[in-house]
Formats: C-alpha cells, structure tokens, sequence
C-alpha cells in the first residue's frame, strides 16, 4: 500500500525567500507523485506530477519538485515565495501498478507568506 | 482538461437527514472518484466508481453511502442519515481514464450536518 508523509502542517515564509515543502512516500511500485495546492474555500488544483522520465518536473506558477528515489522524496520547490502562494499544499502518490488505483494525499502543509 | 462542477457548494443539513451531492463533468466519463476533507484534516479517499460499478471503496463509505449515475451525466453521492461527523468538505474527482496518473477535482460541496 502507498503512504505519504508531509513534514511540518505549517510553514512561514518571507516574501521573496525560498519555499520548501516536504513530502515522502512509501510505494510498493514505482510510484506516480502529485502536489496539489487548494486556495481558501477552493477545491484541488494539481501544480505538478511525476510519473516516469526526467525527475525534476516543472508546474504552475514556478514551482518545481525533484523525485529522489534513493530518499523516497518529492520536495516542492519554488526559488521566491509570492503573497498569493499562501495556500494548503498537499502531496499525493498513486501507485501504477494497473487497475483503478486510487491517490492517496498527505496530510497537508499550509503555507504562510510573510510580507 | 476536463471541467468538473459539484453542486451544491455549500448544504447544511440536520442530522439523520438524507443528502445528494452532485458532480457533472462537462465531458462524457465514466470514471469517477469521491473524497472528503474533515476540516483540518487530510483528503480522505471514499470511492472510486467506473461504468456504473463501484471499483474500489475505502472503510470509509460504509452502509450509510451511496453512489449513482442516474442520467448518465451526472454522478452523485447519497449520504442516508448524516450524522455531525460527516460535516467535511466532499471532491468529485474525474480521472482521463481508469489507469491515469491525473484527476481533475471539483471546487467540492461543503456539508455542514447541525
């Protein structure tokens, strides 16, 4: 079965300075990995994913998240927080192993920017 | 990317009453998942539903949940008698195909259950 682990419910972070958020899974299969990012009173909007290929993939609004194997990590990333970046950013894995297979979302990382 | 509009947005009801929510996908699918978010908590998996079968559910949708596709169109999901506990926020999410990596959510149906 596939789990998720986000590190740290809340972050802060000045305007401007580095966003690192932490996610780690545990897949049985090589996994598919998402970050999805949900405004206030908003649904689930995908920023990025992985699937197979380049391990560092590229989503909206900047953000970037690299697939470390070895570390069973997908850290999202973006090199300089904007005030409308503040949001509840949640990592997802979905196991590919064939069939319907269903995500499963960490427990979620709200995002505060600090001007 | 296909659209997703849940309704309603925002329903309160009182306990033991019977509630649908609603998910229309602008384009034909027949897939389709529910989850839920507890205020506060993480997005709970409920049910994934495919060509008018329940594929996969979790320990989640027990008795008292259902789920339809009465027109074709649109996918509901019946809650028999809420209880306080089932006030959350609940997603449709429609998947390109059953073996997709991405699933595009509705904006969600806040339920508050008083």
């Amino acid at each position: 079965a596939q789990s998720v682990t986000q590190l740290g419910s809340h972050v802060s972070v000045s305007e401007g300075a580095l966003v690192l958020l932490r996610c780690n899974y545990s897949s049985s299969v090589p996994p598919y990995l998402f970050w999805y990012v949900q405004y206030p009173n908003q649904g689930l909007q995908l920023l990025l994913k992985y699937t197979t290929g380049a391990t560092l993939v590229k989503g909206i609004n900047g953000f970037e998240a690299e697939f470390k194997k070895s570390e069973t990590s997908f850290h999202l990333t973006k090199p300089s927080a904007h005030m409308s970046d503040a949001a509840e950013y949640f990592c997802a894995v979905r196991s590919n192993s064939g069939g319907y297979q269903k995500v499963t979302f960490g427990t979620g990382t709200k995002l505060q920017v600090i001007p | 990317e296909p659209e997703v509009t849940q309704t309603p947005s925002h329903q309160v009801t009182q306990m033991g009453q019977e509630v649908i929510l609603r998910c229309v996908p602008i384009s034909n699918h027949l897939y389709f998942y529910w989850y839920r978010q507890i205020l506060g908590q993480k997005v709970e998996f409920l049910v994934s539903f495919y060509n008018n079968e329940i594929s996969e559910k979790s320990e989640i949708f027990d008795d008292q949940f259902s789920v339809e596709r009465p027109d074709g169109s649109n996918f509901t999901l019946k809650i028999r008698s809420t209880k306080l506990e089932d006030s959350a926020m609940y997603f449709c999410a429609i998947p390109l195909s059953p073996v997709d990596s991405e699933a595009f959510f509705g904006q969600g149906t806040r339920l508050t259950v008083v």
